[in-house]
């Protein structure tokens, strides 16, 4: 699988828009984007995945850049409880594909 | 979302013991459900793929002999750490791939392993 990079912390004001980058420039045409995040001691959670169009779900949205060399996370209103290491993951679509970690972004929610 | 329970949530074993941490998925069929390792402040590490009926493939430097992983049905997955010593003390999480389209993985909420 291509490899990501991602700023590894960022911080957010509670209530604000939480945009976290991720850079996939090696990326192969049929690999999506997943996003999973980590809140501390618990299991990953899945989030979001793309492909190349923009995708919007109850807990956040993905824009996809044309080239598809990056994308960027958006957590539309913050909230404490988002506070979490977030995971931007290259993968190929096949149940038997296992994700790739890398260090991921640690995102603080400021009160 | 699917959800995928792990069993137990926490463990404290003395050295030299085997303990057993089962994975379950709860309201779907996994073929293929996959063990992690994740130590203090660091990302999540691939340890195994399992797949319902067949022997688990293990990544390079896990030792199948001492990382036993069982997939006897479509909802369990066990996996039992021998002879337990504190360097394997680590935080174990399971996860489940759906199939038929969707392939998003969904995660246990771990297992602490503690070994004394």
């Amino acid at each position: 699988d291509a490899k990501t990079t991602q700023p590894p912390s960022m911080d957010c004001a509670e209530g604000r828009a939480a945009n976290l980058p991720c850079n996939h420039s090696t990326i192969s045409g049929n690999e999506y984007v997943y996003w999973y995040r980590q809140i501390h001691s618990q299991g990953p959670q899945y989030i979001i995945h793309g492909l190349k169009n923009n995708e919007t779900n109850e807990m956040a949205s993905l824009i996809i850049t044309e080239d598809r060399k990056s994308s960027t996370l958006i957590l539309p209103h913050a909230t404490l409880r988002d506070t979490a290491v977030y995971y931007c993951i290259v993968r190929v679509n096949n149940a038997g594909n296992m994700l790739t970690f890398g260090g991921g972004t640690r995102l603080m929610v400021k009160p | 979302g699917a959800v995928v329970s792990q069993h137990p949530s926490r463990v404290i074993c003395k050295s030299g013991t085997s303990v057993k941490i089962e994975c379950r998925s709860l309201d779907f069929q996994a073929t293929t459900m996959f063990w992690y390792r994740q130590f203090p402040k660091q990302s999540l590490m691939l340890m195994a793929t399992s797949n319902e009926g067949s022997k688990a493939t293990y990544e390079q430097g896990v030792e199948k002999d001492k990382f036993l992983i069982n997939h006897a049905s479509l909802t369990l997955s066990t996996l039992t750490v021998t002879s337990a010593h504190p360097e394997d003390s680590s935080f174990y999480i399971c996860s489940a791939a759906l199939g038929s389209g969707a392939y998003e993985q969904y995660f246990g909420p771990g297992t602490r392993l503690t070994v004394t």
